[in-house]
């Protein structure tokens, strides 16, 4: 049973637009959410992350909305660039801090030059 | 230099054979992780170790085994490595107050 969803695997924008990437959760007990971004041969990096008690976080381009009655998060990239071409993991955790992290299994962001 | 790092960075095997994938870090974290990384399933925790001599099982440890007698080494073992075995491994760290930090990875093939 996965609880974290990142049900669209893969995502292509014009570079300069908006990127709004989707993560659904099924467990309750999360209340610590965090993305991460992948690059090829890489390992992943800390991207953002928001605690229940908010509903969004920014942090220059990426901002993170979360919306606790539907569990559902989203990650926005404004303006996309190239670089940001990656896979972006959603994760989960049930205790506030960041150990145990139930991760996604990640959406493919291509940004179009 | 700080840091996780993990070795080798490639790794041919044979099934069956035992292999073991190290895994050291510099900051002292009290949390590792050990993941692997699949096409279509993204990453699942394998095992992780809350403190030196503390491990416990992830959602897929069969057929792995992990020690931790020092704070700063996570290594691990694949006993009698399978071909379903045959993915990318990423060893994290964590001092629970700034999320994971990730090696760059191993990549197993086993044949």
């Amino acid at each position: 049973d996965q609880q974290v969803k990142q049900n669209s695997p893969s995502l292509s924008v014009q570079e300069g637009r908006i990127s709004i990437l989707n993560c659904d959760y099924t467990n309750s007990m999360f209340d610590y959410f965090l993305w991460y971004k992948k690059y090829p041969a890489e390992g992943p990096t800390f991207l953002i992350s928001i605690s229940s008690i908010k509903d969004k976080n920014e942090d220059g381009r990426f901002t993170v909305f979360l919306n606790k009655s539907a569990k559902h998060l989203s990650l926005h990239i404004v303006p996309s660039q190239p670089g940001d071409s990656a896979v972006y993991f959603c994760a989960a955790s049930p205790t506030g801090a960041n150990s145990k992290l139930t991760f996604g299994k990640g959406i493919t962001l291509s940004v179009r030059p | 230099d700080a840091g996780i790092t993990q070795s080798p960075r490639y790794k041919i095997t044979e099934t069956g054979r035992q292999v073991t994938l190290m895994c050291h870090q510099t900051w002292s974290h009290s949390y590792m992780f050990w993941y692997r990384q699949d096409l279509g399933h993204g990453l699942r925790l394998i095992y992780y170790s809350a403190a030196a001599d503390i491990t416990d099982k992830g959602e897929v440890p069969d057929g792995y085994v992990v020690s931790r007698s020092k704070t700063e080494n996570f290594p691990l073992t694949l006993e009698s490595a399978t071909r379903s075995q045959t993915s990318v491994y990423f060893c994290a760290s964590s001092d629970r107050a700034y999320g994971y930090t990730f090696g760059s990875g191993t990549r197993l093939t086993v044949v």
